[in-house]
């Protein structure tokens, strides 16, 4: 079974530029979730998608960050601008919706915003 | 959201049984106890769960006290590719029928050879 994937695994950027990032779930998850990981903190949830609908966004800044997931598969992340305290890894998982609600991590995105 | 109290580091003997505590004192009578690691530059993985009986597998045992105000998690013979952080997650219901769970900052697990 293909586990989830994550492009690009490295991204840098300056300050104020635009970045995006893409997830593909394991085949058959409903559930995605994408999160921010900063250095030396545990996995902080942006948003979690129900298939292509959006169940919890309530630690999303969305003033600059944005997420969609068209088809209820493929997800990307966006942030508009970026800001140097956006310098984190950002990990997408996903789970199916049963009773288990195991979620699957990719290998992250690593960004850092200079 | 029910919190999760764990020690921010430990040491453990290679070959020794490693037993990461986990306390969980407001956790409700639905609500699971799960159980994440993350080696380095990797994203998190899942080891186990468990609601009120005690739980093993391949890879771990979870022993929940009886209250389930804690839980302890149990790798009976620890090898170096164990270092990690270990995080104890209590898995809340949202409404809908939908779970979050709330990751802290873990348990730093170093395997001494």
């Amino acid at each position: 079974e293909a586990g989830v994937a994550q492009s690009p695994r490295y991204k840098i950027i300056e300050k104020r530029q635009s970045v995006a990032f893409w997830c593909n779930p394991i085949s058959g998850h409903a559930t995605l979730y994408w999160y921010q990981q900063i250095l030396g903190q545990g996995p902080k949830l942006l948003i979690q998608f129900q298939n292509n609908g959006v169940v919890d966004d309530s630690q999303l800044p969305k003033d600059r960050f944005s997420a969609e997931r068209l088809k209820g598969v493929d997800s990307t992340l966006k942030i508009q601008p970026a800001k140097l305290e956006d310098s984190a890894v950002y990990l997408c998982a996903s789970s199916l919706w049963d009773r288990t609600d195991t979620q699957y991590f990719g290998p992250g995105t690593r960004l850092t915003v200079l | 959201d029910a919190k999760t109290t764990q020690p921010p580091s430990m040491d453990c003997a290679e070959g020794r049984a490693a037993n990461l505590p986990c306390n969980h004192s407001t956790i409700s009578g639905n609500e699971y106890v799960y159980w994440y690691r993350q080696i380095h530059s990797q994203g998190p993985q899942y080891i186990i769960h468990g609601l009120k009986n005690n739980e093993t597998n391949e890879m771990a045992s979870l022993i929940i006290t009886e209250d389930r105000k804690s839980s302890t998690l149990i790798l009976p013979h620890a090898t170096l590719r164990d270092t990690a952080v270990y995080y104890c997650i209590v898995r809340v219901s949202l409404s809908g029928g939908y779970q979050k769970v709330t990751f802290g900052i873990g348990t730093k697990l170093q395997v001494i050879p």
